[in-house]
């Protein structure tokens, strides 16, 4: 079976801290993306990356980064977190093209106190 | 980029046929038109996709408008399973931003 994981099901973290949410694919994937989901918005996507080292901004990308050192791996940084960053976090992959379906991982729900 | 337009929530009987709608009215002669569900507690999995004929998968039917300015996912028979939220995107060789908006909520009743 195919897989996409997300190091953390759950995370607690303080204001300020600086977070890794971390994303590993298993299929050779070009694209990889990450999005968050806060009830009533829907998934918005914040980065996504279509080859190792490359990187484009999605629809969110203020105060988060990204890091794509290596093809299978895909992280998603917030430099100093904030409250309104508590959401769920999921992240996705595929290969190029747009009759390639999107796979997804469970999701990272993040709280910030 | 193109966007779609679902209905918030919709609500069907159990063993009952579903239609949900999408409207692309901006679509490109090169999207395809997927359709995801969530699950609570899930992330998104993918459904059905296609780009002009209609699609038919173990899992559910894809019907598209001749001028494939919208879409419906039909679900034969709704079982309580299949209470989710459906999602239609469109998904393009030239871009890579896939934007999921809200989706529709299905609430399938016994």
């Amino acid at each position: 079976d195919v897989k996409v994981t997300q190091s953390s099901r759950y995370l607690v973290k303080r204001t300020g801290e600086k977070v890794f949410l971390e994303c590993v694919q298993d299929m050779d994937h070009e694209n990889m993306f990450w999005y968050r989901q806060d009830p009533g918005l829907g998934l918005r996507l914040i980065y996504f990356s279509y080859d190792v080292k490359m990187k484009e901004k999605g629809d969110i990308p203020e105060g988060y980064s990204v890091s794509r050192e290596k093809k299978e791996r895909f992280s998603l940084i917030l430099e100093s977190a904030s409250t309104n960053q508590t959401s769920m976090y999921l992240c996705a992959s595929s290969f190029p093209g747009g009759n390639e379906k999107l796979f997804f991982g469970s999701g990272t729900q993040l709280s910030v106190l | 980029d193109a966007k779609t337009t679902q209905p918030n929530s919709m609500e069907s009987n159990e063993e009952e046929p579903v239609h949900l709608p999408c409207n692309h009215s901006t679509i490109s002669g090169t999207d395809y038109i997927h359709w995801y569900r969530q699950l609570p507690s899930q992330g998104p999995e993918y459904v059905i996709h296609g780009l002009t004929s209609n699609v038919n998968n173990r899992m559910a039917s894809l019907a598209i408008a001749e001028d494939r300015k919208s879409s419906t996912l039909i679900l034969h028979r709704a079982t309580l399973r299949d209470a989710a939220v459906y999602y239609c995107i469109l998904n393009s060789n030239s871009g890579y931003a896939l934007n999921f908006g809200k989706g529709t909520s299905l609430l399938v009743t016994p």
